[in-house]
């Protein structure tokens, strides 16, 4: 099973880039990865998904290095409304579910 | 669509009593599955189903019994339930042919 770490915490600050990386070493050759943001008392939100190199949509950025080994969630010029829990999860095929990390709790500063 | 949607929202349990939480779908999304998460943590798999009549197990399946007789509709019934299951669960469902989950807004539930 490919199991994901990520940082505990991060700070940042309104306007600023934010980058969370997360490693999962034993991602299989068929799973993707996806990216989700929780706020308190609500349930996890998708943001993006990626197989490899860059996928960029309306929210964030992620980025796969060639050997799939890790991944970056970027979140360009962050603000107030951006402080959440970030999840990196890998998924494989045939619904094979894998559980989540303990996320990354962003929390931007004023 | 309504999405993803979870009863009840919150729920009291005396230590050994049973009850079932509901979820139900209306996306026609075939995989679904349960998570718990206790305060601070993250999520854990409980159980999960590809299709109606299909369940297996996830990481923390103990004490937790699920079925899958719809498409729509994937209960998670508590057998006895313990201080230990004091938590918040989310029910998430998607599409096979993609990896985007979708959450329900959660039970909080609380066993004293």
């Amino acid at each position: 099973l490919a199991k994901t770490t990520q940082p505990i915490s991060m700070d940042s600050y309104e306007g600023q880039e934010v980058n969370i990386t997360c490693s999962h070493n034993n991602i299989a050759t068929n799973d993707y990865i996806t990216w989700y943001q929780q706020f308190p008392s609500q349930g996890p939100r998708f943001i993006i998904q990626g197989y490899k190199t860059k996928v960029t949509n309306e929210v964030a950025s992620l980025f796969i290095p060639a050997d799939r080994k890790s991944s970056t969630l970027s979140l360009p010029r962050v603000s107030l409304s951006d402080t959440a829990v970030y999840y990196c999860l890998v998924v494989g095929q045939a619904g094979n579910m894998l559980t989540f990390g303990g996320g990354t709790r962003l929390m931007v500063k004023p | 669509n309504a999405g993803v949607t979870q009863t009840p929202k919150f729920q009291v349990l005396k230590t050994g009593q049973s009850m079932t939480l509901q979820c139900a779908q209306d996306m026609n999304h075939e995989y679904m599955s349960w998570y718990r998460q206790d305060p601070g943590m993250g999520l854990r798999l409980i159980h999960y189903s590809v299709g109606a009549g299909i369940t297996d197990q996830g990481e923390v399946p103990n004490g937790y019994n699920v079925s899958r007789s719809t498409t729509e509709d994937f209960p998670l019934r508590l057998l006895s339930a313990a201080p230990s299951q004091t938590s918040v669960y989310f029910c998430a469902s998607r599409n096979p042919l993609a990896y985007e989950q979708y959450f329900g807004p959660g039970t909080r539930l609380t066993v004293t």
